[in-house]
């Protein structure tokens, strides 16, 4: 294991409804990245948190937003969901935004958009 | 656009055999290279990484290897086992977050 804790686990939510992803990332560690991944599809880089301020930003829209609090841990907010939202959503703790630090990943969310 | 991609989806080995697993990437900017290995239901956990200056990693039965003239990146299980069956993904490092892109994933399965 990681350390790395994502909740909840699986959540169904219906197109237009908003939806927020918690992670908890390892201790000691400063950065969390989130990513997306479609089924049978590698994960895609959404946004990254270092010292509580994004970092850095995929091709996403601005309906996902995030934040990261003091403890470091990190929330994903995806606003107006389509049907192309659903899917695995990972996050990964890292020491350092900006190194070749080791990314640790979280189990995930599964996230389905009926 | 940059990418990261793999050359094979589905790769079938013996128990015991070498498995060979090829990644083709397109950033020339990118100077650091992962392979995660994803088991169903879990997140992708590090296998080994390799730096641009360098062309051969070796770990623990894995080694990769890093071609930047063909842009070419192999991973090399010796002696595959029922439980390296998963998905393993190629990722190249890059960006101003140093965020990683991953390619679309290998399914190695082991048989018996």
């Amino acid at each position: 294991e990681t350390g790395v804790t994502q909740s909840p686990t699986h959540l169904i939510k219906t197109r237009g409804q908003q939806v927020t992803l918690r992670c908890s990332s390892q201790s000691g560690h400063n950065t969390v990245s989130w990513y997306q991944q479609a089924l049978g599809q590698g994960p895609q880089f959404i946004f990254q948190y270092y010292r509580e301020e994004e970092n850095g930003r995929g091709n996403f829209p601005p309906r996902f937003s995030g934040l990261q609090f003091p403890n470091y841990s990190s929330e994903l907010n995806v606003n107006a969901l389509e049907l192309d939202d659903s899917a695995l959503y990972l996050c990964a703790s890292s020491l350092g935004g900006n190194s070749y630090n080791e990314q640790f990943f979280g189990p995930g969310t599964r996230l389905t958009v009926l | 656009g940059e990418n990261v991609g793999l050359h094979l989806p589905t790769l079938s080995v013996q128990e015991g055999d070498n498995s060979i697993i090829n990644c083709a990437y397109s950033n020339s900017a990118s100077d650091y290279f992962i392979w995660y290995k994803q088991e169903s239901g879990k997140g992708p956990q590090f296998i080994i990484d390799i730096r641009s200056n360098m062309d051969k990693r070796q770990g623990q039965r894995v080694t990769v290897l890093l071609n930047k003239t063909v842009k070419h990146l192999s991973l090399q299980i010796a002696a595959t086992q029922p439980g390296d069956s998963a998905v393993y993904f190629c990722a190249e490092r890059s960006g101003s977050a140093r965020q990683l892109t991953f390619g679309s994933g290998t399914q190695l399965t082991v048989l018996p």
